[in-house]
């Protein structure tokens, strides 16, 4: 089966720099994708790590580590708007021809000023 | 806005009812995948569509069923409801199954069972 690990709550303040860490176990592992939703919002893309290192998008981060198994989504410069839960997923292989995201429970990070 | 539709928004029925859930992809994107987002089990991978054919299944209960038409819209039908069906069904598209890694989710149907 698969799991994902990632912790439950994050606190930081504006302008600071966090870290989310994922750990996964799968059978069929593609990739890890990171998704952002704010409450009672749609999950919305954020980004995608196929090969080990690391990917930036403006102010978001990710990395990825195949042999660890192991990946992070860093955010900077934090702004209240940032406030929201943070799933990784990974992108397992599902039958014959299928692959599906499987995601982490989520960590909900809190911005305070 | 991801330009995936859902409805309805919100659905409340009562124990033992069967409902179907509707969705519509975005512009060119072939595949569509349903999910359920309950409080204590986080985003559960319900199943997988591409152009018409299931592709993936994930934690789908029997009384769960879902198709994928056509015209590329989906539906899924939840029937003999239980309170503990109450959730939060997302719908998602994306290119294909190849870019599975990158789903556009819509705004999402909230079930309410009583």
């Amino acid at each position: 089966g698969q799991s994902l690990e990632q912790p439950s709550e994050v606190t930081a303040v504006e302008g600071a720099i966090v870290q989310i860490n994922c750990t996964y176990q799968t059978s069929g592992f593609y990739g890890l994708s990171w998704y952002q939703q704010h409450d009672g919002g749609a999950p919305t893309f954020l980004s995608y790590n196929a090969l080990d290192g690391l990917e930036e998008t403006g102010r978001f981060s990710s990395f990825l580590s195949r042999s660890d198994s192991y990946g992070y989504l860093l955010l900077q410069e934090l702004q209240m708007k940032d406030s929201a839960s943070y799933f990784c997923a990974v992108r397992d292989r599902k039958g014959q021809a299928g692959t599906a995201l499987i995601f982490g429970k989520g960590t909900t990070l809190s911005v305070s000023s | 806005d991801s330009g995936v539709t859902q409805t309805p928004k919100h659905l409340i029925t009562a124990t033992g009812q069967r409902v179907t859930l509707r969705c519509s992809p975005r512009s060119g994107d072939l595949s569509v995948y349903w999910y359920q987002q309950s409080l204590d089990q986080g985003l559960q991978f319900l199943i997988q569509y591409y152009n018409g054919e299931e592709r993936a299944k994930g934690n789908i209960l029997e009384r769960f069923s879902a198709q994928q038409f056509p015209d590329l819209h989906s539906e899924l039908n939840l029937s003999s409801l239980e309170l503990g069906d109450s959730a939060l069904y997302f719908c998602a598209s994306s290119v294909g199954p190849g870019n599975s890694y990158e789903q556009y989710f819509g705004p999402g149907t909230r079930l309410t069972v009583t």
